[in-house]
């Protein structure tokens, strides 16, 4: 079965500055999908940015980038120009291209911007 | 409204009530989930439903019993609860399964407290 690993429970960035958040996963597939959720307090999860597997090229959305790291089980976002609004859990997942209607969720880390 | 609404936000409950949650999505999807999620653990799935039938039940006890009478509400109704399940509980709806890329758009979620 997949796993997928946040070692890090909390990090945090003063604003304007950069920040990268680490995932790593287990899988013995060689197709599928990752992605990075945004949890706000108490506000809605919602899909930050999504990388395929087989797509060599590292997926960017405005500030949010990832560094895909396929043979080394590797996933990591990484946000630029933090703001405020960026403070959230962050969550990452994967999904098989197997049909599964299951998206495999990390624990998440908590991510702190300072004024 | 729009979006994927939950209610109520917040539940107390004793372990002999019997009680229910209730999702709504306005976004025209046809698959809905239930997802609890407990501090410091990955989002466990619980419940998948694609065009009102169940696809997915997670190994779920039986006091959590879904009930999804068309593509736009899904019910989670609770009996005789224990305090691990205290938790939060996440609906959520997809676009629909068949080429689904993972994309979930989730409500806010039930904050549940079982005494």
């Amino acid at each position: 079965a997949q796993t997928v690993t946040q070692s890090q429970p909390e990090m945090s960035v003063q604003e304007a500055e950069t920040v990268t958040l680490s995932c790593t996963y287990d899988t013995s597939e060689s197709d599928y999908y990752l992605f990075w959720y945004k949890q706000p307090p108490s506000r809605q999860m919602i899909l930050v940015i999504r990388q395929e597997a087989y797509k060599q090229q590292n997926a960017t959305e405005n500030r949010f980038s990832v560094n895909f790291q396929k043979a080394a089980k590797s996933f990591s976002l990484k946000i630029s120009d933090s703001q405020l609004g960026d403070a959230a859990m962050y969550f990452c997942a994967y999904r098989s291209f197997d049909g599964s209607e299951k998206l495999v969720f990390g624990k998440g880390m908590k991510l702190t911007v300072n004024p | 409204e729009t979006g994927v609404t939950q209610t109520p936000r917040h539940l107390v409950m004793g372990m002999t009530n019997k009680k229910s949650l209730k999702c709504e999505q306005h976004l025209g999807h046809n698959a809905m989930y239930w997802y609890k999620q407990s501090a410091k653990k990955p989002l466990e799935l619980m419940f998948v439903y694609s065009l009102e039938e169940r696809v997915e039940n997670n190994s779920v006890p039986s006091r959590f019993s879904p009930e999804c009478p068309n593509s736009s509400h899904l019910f989670l109704h609770l009996h005789t609860l224990q305090p691990e399940d205290s938790a939060l509980y996440l609906c959520a709806s997809s676009q629909g399964l068949a080429g689904w890329t993972g994309e979930l758009f989730f409500g806010e979620g039930s904050r549940l407290t079982v005494l």
